[in-house]
């Protein structure tokens, strides 16, 4: 079964730090580019970062960028996204999502999403 | 990257109607274009991509068209199961989301 689990989430202060993980079965994980995108509380969808499938290549939203770090271990079929300099407006429920690739060509879209792990940001 | 916006911001329909979502952009791009569905609580769903090609198990009522600036996602005889909010997303540089339509009961 195809599947993507993140975990990690939780309350921080503002200006602390947290560190996510999401753990892939079911797929080529080490052929796979990797997202993580969030959604805030009664907001739309917002994708956050990216990493290609050898860990060589970050792309950043803007508003993240400088915070936030993605990261992949292939070996433990992982991916993880750390977190600083927290603020309420990072409060979300962050998704681990996998890009699809069709015969051997990325779609630029994504096909596997994870549950999602919440993470609130107060004092 | 170009913004998308979608209309409407919510939608109340019955089973068994058709409805339409669209999603515009401020300007022209390629057909890079595609939907999810999302329900409180659950992973999003991709339905479409590449504007109109469905995603394998996803039921044929769902159809999207569209181009240069005007996309749409079409559900023809809406079904209970299909009552969630759903989005655009476009890729450019970055992945851009709509900000959603919400179908609710009528």
């Amino acid at each position: 079964e195809v599947q993507l689990v993140e975990s990690g989430g939780g309350l921080v202060q503002p200006g602390g730090s947290l560190r996510l993980s999401c753990e892939a079965s079911g797929i080529l994980f080490s052929g796979s580019e990797m997202n993580w995108v969030r959604q805030a509380p009664g907001k739309g969808l917002e994708w956050i970062a990216y990493i290609n499938y050898m860990g060589s290549a970050t792309y950043y939203a803007d508003s993240v960028r400088g915070r936030f770090t993605i990261s992949r271990d292939n070996a433990k079929k992982s991916l993880y996204l750390e977190m600083t300099g927290l603020t309420n407006d990072d409060t979300a429920t962050y998704y681990c999502v996998k890009e699809k690739v069709q015969r051997g060509r990325r779609q630029y879209v994504f096909d596997v999403w994870g549950q999602g792990t919440k993470v609130t940001v107060s004092s | 990257d170009i913004p998308v916006t979608q209309s409407p911001s919510t939608l109340s329909a019955s089973v068994g109607d058709t409805v339409t979502f669209t999603c515009r952009a401020s300007q022209s791009f390629s057909n890079s274009l595609a939907w999810f569905q999302h329900k409180p609580g659950k992973a999003p769903k991709l339905l479409i991509y590449k504007t109109s090609i469905l995603e394998t198990d996803v039921p044929s009522r769902f159809s999207g068209s569209g181009s240069g600036t005007e996309f749409t996602l079409t559900i023809s005889g809406l079904q209970p199961d299909d009552f969630a909010t759903y989005y655009c997303q476009h890729y450019e540089t970055y992945w851009t989301f709509g900000q959603g339509t919400k179908v609710e009961v009528k």
